[in-house]
Parts: structure tokens; sequence; C-alpha cells
């Protein structure tokens, strides 16, 4: 199993700045991923951080709005970026030892933009 | 976008009482996982089925897969209040690392 410490795990932000949400695990993983879940929604996968690569993002989700960045096997974040109260949602992380295995999460991040 | 579907969206419960929630995807999977979720925090994973297999069962959880109807069950039984949560399915789409999780089925269980 592994365990993962997201921060914050909440924060309050005007519109127009950034947030970096960090995400570090306690094992070497070998998939992280970044989702988000808008107010009562499901989750929706953000992108794929690849390890000492650019993330793959989904569609509907760009780089610059969303840079990632993930230098080693344990560590990921995410930066939201140039925010609007339509960014106000749970973001999380995930990983995976490999393909085929459970995911484990971060607590999430509640971000409210004003 | 989701690959799952669940109904119902809500259901509310006794104490005691069995749950079940179904979800159904759309492309060929090689795994569905189902995962609970507290209050809008991180999830936890309930259990994992593969696509070879029709049923698993995990304390009070018994999961069933249909792959010739895409489609997938969880049953809760003997719910207790602490039962209450958020209920996803997620599958691998096909060749893909990712998991894409459907809906969601918010079980409240009361005392």
């Amino acid at each position: 199993s592994a365990v993962i410490s997201q921060k914050p795990s909440r924060d309050i932000c005007q519109r127009g700045t950034s947030l970096t949400i960090q995400c570090q695990v306690d094992s070497q993983v070998t998939m992280m991923f970044w989702y988000r879940q808008q107010p009562g929604q499901s989750l929706t996968l953000i992108a794929t951080a690849n390890q000492g690569s650019e993330a793959t993002y989904e569609s509907g989700f760009v780089i610059d709005k969303f840079p990632i960045s993930r230098p080693n096997l344990t560590f990921s974040t995410l930066t939201v970026s140039n925010m609007s109260p339509e960014d106000s949602s749970i973001y999380l992380c995930s990983s995976q030892i490999r393909r085929d295995t459970e995911a484990f999460f971060g607590q999430g991040t509640r971000l409210t933009v004003v | 976008s989701q690959q799952g579907e669940e109904d119902p969206q809500a259901l509310s419960i006794q104490e005691g009482e069995n749950a079940t929630m179904n979800c159904s995807y759309k492309t060929s999977i090689n795994n569905l996982q189902w995962y609970r979720q507290n209050s809008g925090r991180g999830l936890v994973h309930l259990i994992l089925i593969r696509s070879n297999e029709r049923e698993k069962h995990s304390g009070r959880l018994r999961v069933t897969l249909d792959t010739s109807k895409k489609s997938s069950s969880l049953l809760i039984t003997a719910s207790r209040a602490a039962d209450t949560a958020s209920y996803f399915c997620a599958t691998d789409a096909g060749n893909t690392d990712k998991l894409i999780f459907g809906t969601g089925t918010r079980l409240q269980v009361f005392p």
C-alpha cells in the first residue's frame, strides 16, 4: 500500500492568483494522477503526471492552466493558474504501483476561489 | 468523460438493510474497482474485480461483474450508519493506465 500526503488541505484564494498543490507518496510508484471533483460530482481526470517529462492531459485540460511537475517517483505538484470562481473544486492526487492494482488517494485539497 | 454511470444516484435505507448500487460502463475493461468517499475527502479502495471474475466478496461487500452487459453491482449487507458515504465505480478503460470514475451513488444509512 501507499500513503499519500497532499497539501494544502484547503485554501481560499483570490481570483487571478495561482495555487500549487503538493502530493508526496511514501513509496516509489509508477503512476500518479491528478483529478478534479466539482461540488456534488464525480472525479474527472485532469492529467497523468509523468516522471521526468511533460504530463499527459485529458480533453478539456491544458498545461497553461494546470501545469504539473513530477521530478521523481514519489512527488508531484499541480498548479491551478489564473484562478476564477469556476476553479473552486476538490483536487485529488492518486497513485498506483502498476496497472491493474488499486489506486491510493490523497485527502484532497478543497479550493475556494473568491 | 465518464466511463461509468451508476444508479441510483442516491439511496436512503435503515440500518440493517442491504444496499445495492449498480454501475454500467461503455468500453472493454481489464478490471473494475469500487471506492468509497466520505464527505468529499480522499477515496478509499474497497474491492477490485478482474474481467475474468464474476463475483468477489470482502467482509460485508459483494461485487458482481457481467462483462456481457458491461455492468457491475456492489452489495453492502447489514448496513450501518458508518456506511454513509458516496460510492464510485472505476474502470481502467482498456489499454490505458488511467482510472475513469463513474457518476457515483450517495448512500445514507439511518440509525
